[in-house]
């Protein structure tokens, strides 16, 4: 049964700073995997999907990789802005099925 | 914008109501699917539809029960519902599933409140 956990489950940096989440599953038989912001009472936006094949993807400020055989992601956002405080989900599907599991989520803050 | 559209954004009914949640993609996608929030639990898997076509149920009650019209809409309708099920409720839609480049795109969600 996969299982995803991500830590730390609330990370509080000042602004400027460079900084790390963490995603790990427990199956390594993944299709892909995929990161999403969620602010709060909204709904969630994808961020980045690695494909199995794939080490790394990045988009602007944001870098996620993908190693299979240790079962871990990881985002990486540089020079943080307040802007990017929200809560960072992973998540992956259930073998190849249309069922996305998810981790519980970083919430993150940047302060100014 | 993602593309995928729910309404309402809120919603608060009573016990003995009946309402529906709304959810249209616009991204040609050929699957659709609602997943329920709630308060410090992950994101659970509620419904899929494929082609229009449900393909998984996962055990949800039957006071929820959704409707696939066609590629581009799906709905939730509720009735009967209890406290316990006021969440967040989400619609995501994707291009097929099982495959490496399969991405979900998510709604804005409904904020279901049952008092």
């Amino acid at each position: 049964k996969q299982e995803v956990t991500q830590i730390p489950a609330a990370l509080s940096v000042p602004e400027g700073e460079n900084l790390v989440l963490n995603c790990s599953f427990t199956d390594s038989a993944i299709y892909n995997l995929q990161w999403f912001r969620q602010d709060p009472g909204k709904g969630l936006t994808s961020l980045l999907l690695i494909q199995s094949s794939q080490r790394e993807q990045t988009s602007g400020r944001l870098n996620a990789s993908l190693d299979k055989s240790s079962g871990r992601s990881t985002l990486y956002i540089a020079a943080s802005q307040p802007g990017d405080s929200a809560t960072y989900l992973c998540a992956v599907p259930m073998d190849s099925s249309y069922k996305l599991i998810f981790g519980s989520g970083t919430r993150l803050l940047v302060r100014p | 914008e993602t593309g995928v559209t729910q309404t309402p954004r809120h919603l608060v009914m009573g016990m003995t109501n009946k309402k529906s949640l709304k959810c249209e993609q616009h991204l040609g996608h050929n699957a659709m699917y609602w997943y329920k929030q709630s308060a410090k639990k992950p994101l659970e898997l509620m419904f899929v539809y494929s082609l229009e076509e449900r393909v998984e149920n996962n055990s949800v009650p039957s006071r929820f029960s959704p409707e696939c019209p066609n590629s581009s809409h799906l709905f939730l309708h509720l009735h009967t519902l209890q406290p316990e099920d006021s969440a967040l409720y989400l619609c995501a839609s994707s291009q097929g599933f099982g495959t490496a480049n399969t991405e979900a795109f998510f709604g804005q969600g409904t904020r279901l409140t049952v008092v």
